[in-house]
């Protein structure tokens, strides 16, 4: 059984440009969630998804960010013209559910460059 | 909004040393559950608290639930180098998502 995989493991994009995250969730998982960390922080909530739906999207900015899971395919994380301060770690997890006590299991995660 | 905080946010520790690590959230959860990173790595589920006051080990480590549901600590005896990493702390209210407190940084000298 194939954990949380995320691709690509390593992206380096100019200041202006596009960054697309893909995470594919553990197999039988619905829901996904993405987090951003910063070096030496915690992990920053920014959205979370079932198929076809946003359910949370409080911690995602306002502008640049996005964030879909198609019924088919994988979850993505869009952020567009990135700038510096972009540069982070994505992590995508996913669950079996949200009711209480699910786990989340973590996919390798995406470490963003902004040059 | 739920508040999860954690202290301390670094810990020295030397190698064969015990100490806790403490999570605090603003509000009464239904579980809490542990994780831990290591350096360049990401998060992994260790254990997850349903019950007021509950106990459990797993091997040098011992998590614990307060009365109150709102706190939660992590006690790891004999400090080996390969406890060296991120322990994140996460609450959860009845059917809503996880909150991450912002971990403690752990760093094992031996």
């Amino acid at each position: 059984n194939a954990g949380v995989m995320q691709n690509p493991r390593h992206l380096v994009r100019r200041r202006g440009q596009e960054a697309r995250l893909r995470c594919s969730p553990m197999k039988g998982h619905s829901h996904v969630y993405w987090y951003r960390q910063l070096p030496e922080e915690g992990l920053k909530f920014m959205v979370y998804l079932q198929k076809e739906n946003i359910i949370d999207e409080s911690g995602m900015p306002k502008e640049r960010f996005s964030a879909e899971f198609p019924k088919e395919g994988p979850s993505i994380l869009r952020i567009q013209q990135v700038v510096r301060g972009d540069s982070a770690a994505y992590f995508c997890a996913s669950s079996l559910q949200i009711s209480d006590g699910y786990e989340q299991y973590f996919g390798p995660g995406t470490r963003l460059t902004v040059t | 909004g739920q508040q999860v905080m954690q202290i301390p946010q670094y810990q020295h520790v030397q190698e064969g040393e015990d100490f806790t690590t403490y999570c605090n959230s603003s509000t009464t959860l239904s579980n809490i559950q542990w994780y831990k990173q290591r350096p360049g790595g990401h998060p992994v589920f260790l254990i997850q608290l349903v019950k007021s006051g509950e106990v459990k080990k797993q091997k040098r480590l011992t998590f614990q639930f307060g009365e109150a549901k709102k706190n939660s600590s992590l006690h790891i005896t004999a400090t080996q180098t390969t406890d060296v990493g991120t322990y994140f702390c996460a609450g959860q209210r009845a059917g809503n998502k996880l909150t991450f407190g912002g971990g403690t940084r752990v760093l094992v000298k031996p």
